[in-house]
């Protein structure tokens, strides 16, 4: 079936960076974008940006561009978040989603479990 | 960028129908998707393409469209249907936006 498994949860100071990860199987990983998707404590659903896992070519949301950067590294179908200069207010959960191509499931249809980041001197 | 906007919260009693609107002049010409949200959970999609529903979703779940407002309907609510509710929309430039959110509280 399906997965979407992430790393586990991170405590970072401010102004350092953080690294998550999404390990995708059970479909193949070059027929679907990986989405990262940011919770804060009580707050909705925030869209940081997708990658293409064929190119590795990225579209973000404006306020991530510059601060993070998505990557992935498909002999092992998993897919990188990294979201630099920490501050306070990127305490979240982290999850990457995935949205289809080309073809059925264009939309998000599967979901990690989540990574909580907490930022915090 | 653009935005969706949600009212904050709906109660409804139980049987009864429960309406989410998500407002937004991108749902003039894109699709909407709608997703439940549980607490501690991931979200879990419940409509697509405005009034799409996957398989596994109950009937009671229903979607439409008109003009840039987009209305999640549930009909016969149930105590499990409380949860906070999501829309979900994009651009043709592939930047995707979700709405603010509203909680369904069943009374």
């Amino acid at each position: 079936q399906v997965q979407l498994v992430q790393s586990g949860a991170e405590v970072k100071i401010p102004g350092a960076s953080v690294k998550v990860s999404c390990k995708a199987s059970g479909h193949t990983f070059t027929g679907y974008y990986i989405h990262w998707v940011r919770q804060a404590p009580g707050q909705g659903l925030e869209w940081m940006g997708r990658i293409d896992p064929t190119s590795g070519g990225t579209d973000l949301a404006q306020k991530f561009q510059g601060r993070v950067t998505m990557t992935r590294d498909t002999s092992i179908t998993t897919a990188y978040l990294v979201l630099s200069r920490l501050r306070s207010d990127d305490t979240a959960v982290y999850y990457c989603t995935r949205w289809g191509i080309v073809g059925a499931s264009n939309y998000f249809d599967s979901w990690g479990q989540g990574v909580p980041v907490t930022v915090s001197s | 960028s653009y935005e969706l906007t949600q009212p904050p919260s709906v109660s409804v009693s139980p049987g009864q129908t429960a309406r989410i609107t998500c407002s937004g002049d991108a749902l003039a010409e894109q699709y909407a998707y709608w997703y439940q949200q549980k607490p501690g959970q991931a979200p879990v999609l419940v409509i697509y393409k405005d009034s799409e529903r996957p398989s596994g979703i109950p009937e009671r779940f229903s979607g439409s469209s008109s003009g840039t407002t987009v209305t999640l309907a549930i009909s016969g609510v149930q105590a499990e249907d409380e949860a906070e509710y999501y829309c979900q929309s994009a651009d043709i430039s592939g930047i995707y936006v979700f709405g603010t959110g509203t909680k369904v509280t069943v009374l």
